[in-house]
């Protein structure tokens, strides 16, 4: 299976500052990585589908970038709402789709 | 507005079989591949598999051999059924809708806590 590694595990920054996750998997996945974001109680929210397509509704300020073996989500400027766990998933050439362990953005 | 709702008992004892719903409302079951996701308790996302419309399955080779979903077009819903359970089935269960080919979710479920305990 592909194993997704994502860092760092936390990341403590203030509102209005621009947020970088990297997801890295141990082996090309091509494009096919998504991106989400989950709240506590609460379902992921999808993101970015295909690297770098954002999903319907999602703001500009997320945007992806990647292929291959590293992926990026970048969060422009953070709102408070943006404060919670990212996973990165990915499809590679067909299942088992795998989850990275999460970063959890979090307020400084 | 697509909502997606899980369904089932949420306490299983240890050796029996899991059973879930899931039931689609505000559009058709009759696209899209359908999975199951689940979120042992303070911890990360596991792929349980999916299903599309046709019947056609795939499974987590990890839990394959315990895994079993079905689809009911008439009923807007499908279903999963995971055998033998232990306490590290102990998870949140999400049902979710693939928008980007079979992977890539953007329809949830609330999701559905179940504890293997007896």
């Amino acid at each position: 299976d592909i194993v997704l590694t994502q860092s760092p595990a936390t990341l403590s920054l203030s509102p209005g500052e621009r947020a970088t996750l990297s997801c890295r998997a141990s082996q090309s996945v091509g494009s096919h990585l998504a991106w989400y974001q989950q709240k506590p109680g609460q379902a992921p929210r999808l993101l970015i589908y295909d690297a770098s397509d954002r999903a319907t509704g999602i703001p500009a300020r997320f945007s992806g970038s990647g292929s291959g073996t590293d992926f990026t989500l970048t969060i422009s400027s953070l709102e408070p709402e943006d404060f919670a766990l990212y996973f990165c998933q990915q499809r590679g050439n067909g299942p088992p789709f795998t989850f990275g362990p999460g970063t959890k953005v979090d307020i400084k | 507005q697509v909502q997606l709702q899980e369904s089932g008992p949420g306490l299983v004892k240890p050796s029996e079989t899991l059973s879930l719903t899931c039931t689609v409302s505000g559009g058709s079951i009759s696209t899209y591949y359908w999975s199951w996701v689940r979120q042992p308790p303070g911890k990360g996302l596991e792929w349980i598999g999916y299903i599309y419309f046709t019947g056609s399955t795939n499974y987590n080779p990890s839990l394959k051999s315990r895994v079993t979903m079905s689809v009911d077009t008439s009923k807007n819903q499908f279903s999963l059924k995971l055998s033998s359970v232990t306490a590290a089935d102990t998870a949140v269960y999400y049902c979710a809708r693939g928008d980007y080919g079979d992977y890539a979710y953007g329809y949830w479920g609330q999701g559905t806590l179940v504890t293997v305990s007896s």
